[in-house]
């Protein structure tokens, strides 16, 4: 199994663009989920999804948007990166919600 | 809303040192407490988990019992080595909470010297 897998492993955009981060899990897990890092802070939950189909917010959802057309599948959209969205994103699955397998994250930058 | 405060870092040991580092937490549920760990250039893996009052979880030498009166989830460990430099995040999740979604503290840095 491959597990979590994340791309690309690293971004540069200016500000204004938009993109799509990658992520796929072959756990064929319910719950996936997309997460920010920025130095100090922990990791924030931005989207998240229950099962295909089904998404939500979490706790910095703005500027990014989310689809779950199947199982295996949840890319994270920028819609017009700002500066503000400089991070390391982590996505990550699970079976119930509770313990989460991490993918290697996307480090991005937006100039 | 959830809330999880750990001690900031870096934290600096001696290799063979103990080690403690301290978690609180705010829950509106009843949370599953959990340790993380994340070496350089990787995402986070799990270290150790408790799901109820008073379980101790352990994992390659770390443990951290959960206490409820104390709203606490501190990691510890007896004899530190050089491969334990990483961040160490403290989490919960709540299934009152955003789907049973993780809820991180801020990480603490270890760094362990020969």
């Amino acid at each position: 199994n491959a597990g979590v897998t994340q791309t690309p492993k690293f971004q540069v955009l200016k500000t204004g663009q938009s993109m799509t981060l990658q992520c796929a899990q072959d756990m064929n897990h319910e719950y996936m989920s997309w997460y920010r890092q920025d130095p100090g802070m922990g990791l924030r939950l931005i989207h998240y999804s229950v099962g295909a189909g089904i998404t939500d917010q979490g706790e910095v959802p703005n500027g990014y948007n989310v689809s779950r057309s199947t199982t295996e599948d949840f890319p994270l959209r920028l819609l017009s990166a700002a500066p503000s969205q400089t991070s390391v994103y982590f996505c990550a699955s699970s079976y119930d919600g509770g313990t989460q397998y991490f993918g290697p994250g996307t480090r991005l930058t937006v100039l | 809303g959830n809330s999880v405060t750990q001690m900031e870092g870096p934290v600096t040991l001696s290799e063979e040192a103990f080690l403690t580092i301290n978690c609180t937490y705010t829950a509106t549920g009843y949370p599953s407490l959990f340790w993380y760990v994340q070496y350089p250039g990787e995402g986070l893996q799990l270290l150790l988990k408790a799901t109820k009052a008073d379980d101790k979880g352990s994992n390659k030498g770390f443990e951290a019992t959960y206490r409820k009166e104390t709203t606490s989830f501190h990691l510890e460990k007896g004899s530190v080595q050089v491969s334990d430099s990483a961040v160490y995040f403290c989490a919960l999740s709540d299934y009152n909470n955003a789907g049973n979604m993780l809820t991180f503290g801020g990480g603490t840095r270890l760094m362990v010297k020969p």
